[in-house]
């Protein structure tokens, strides 16, 4: 199958730093990438969604301004928690989709804000 | 997209065959029927997908009824390493939405 990349694994910050994360496609170009967040023992969330050079749409209750998100080419998006708080210490997950009708995952980063 | 409805947890001996069930009794012609699996703190990995046909790929195979209301997924030889969270899930076919989550069956492989 298809491989996503995701850089870093697990990062920790202090409160009120910004993190960014890298999601890579890179065998295939994702016409669409995906952004989820997992809490523990839950299932995953859908952050937003972003096509390739147009801005993200997001899910009702995620801040635009606090989780930015950049799509500039067909094999990367960034997700960047600005002004990170505890209650943003989660698992991010991307996903990718192409021209097919599979969507891949990344293998998530753990972010803890201290 | 359908919604679906899974077992909360079930138990396999390993070296034995693990039937997941999926009901999606409000699924549409053109609705897919995914299966993903989340090993404990990786991303979801996937399996298989199919239309209304079986499938069977190197990891598993996927029996769809034929009213589609239903479907298992099947793990011939299931190992220590399949312990896993197993979704299933619903879409309409070339739709460019995300997958939905719910909240899976939980494999236990027993040694």
């Amino acid at each position: 199958g298809a491989v996503v990349s995701q850089h870093p694994s697990r990062v920790i910050c202090k409160s009120g730093t910004s993190v960014k994360i890298e999601c890579r496609s890179l065998d295939f170009q994702a016409t669409t990438m995906f952004w989820y967040r997992q809490f523990p023992k839950q299932s995953l969330m859908l952050m937003a969604t972003s096509n390739e050079g147009s801005k993200a749409t997001y899910e009702q209750g995620v801040e635009k301004d606090k989780f930015l998100i950049n799509h500039a080419s067909l094999t990367l998006s960034t997700l960047t928690v600005t002004s990170a708080h505890p209650e943003d210490s989660s698992f991010y997950i991307c996903s990718a989709k192409g021209r097919g009708e599979t969507q891949y995952f990344g293998p998530g980063t753990r972010l803890l804000v201290l | 997209d359908a919604k679906t409805t899974q077992p909360t947890s079930m138990d396999c001996a390993e070296g034995r065959a693990a039937n997941l069930p999926c009901n999606h009794s409000t699924i549409s012609g053109n609705e897919y029927v995914y299966w993903y699996r989340q090993i404990h703190s990786q991303g979801p990995q996937y399996i298989i997908h199919g239309l209304k046909n079986n499938e069977t790929n190197e990891m598993a195979s996927l029996i769809i009824t034929e009213d589609r209301k239903s479907s298992t997924l099947i793990l011939p030889h299931a190992t220590l390493r399949d312990t896993a969270v197993y979704y299933c899930i619903v879409r309409v076919s070339g739709s460019a939405r995300q997958l939905t989550f719910g909240s899976g069956t939980q494999l236990t492989v027993l040694p």
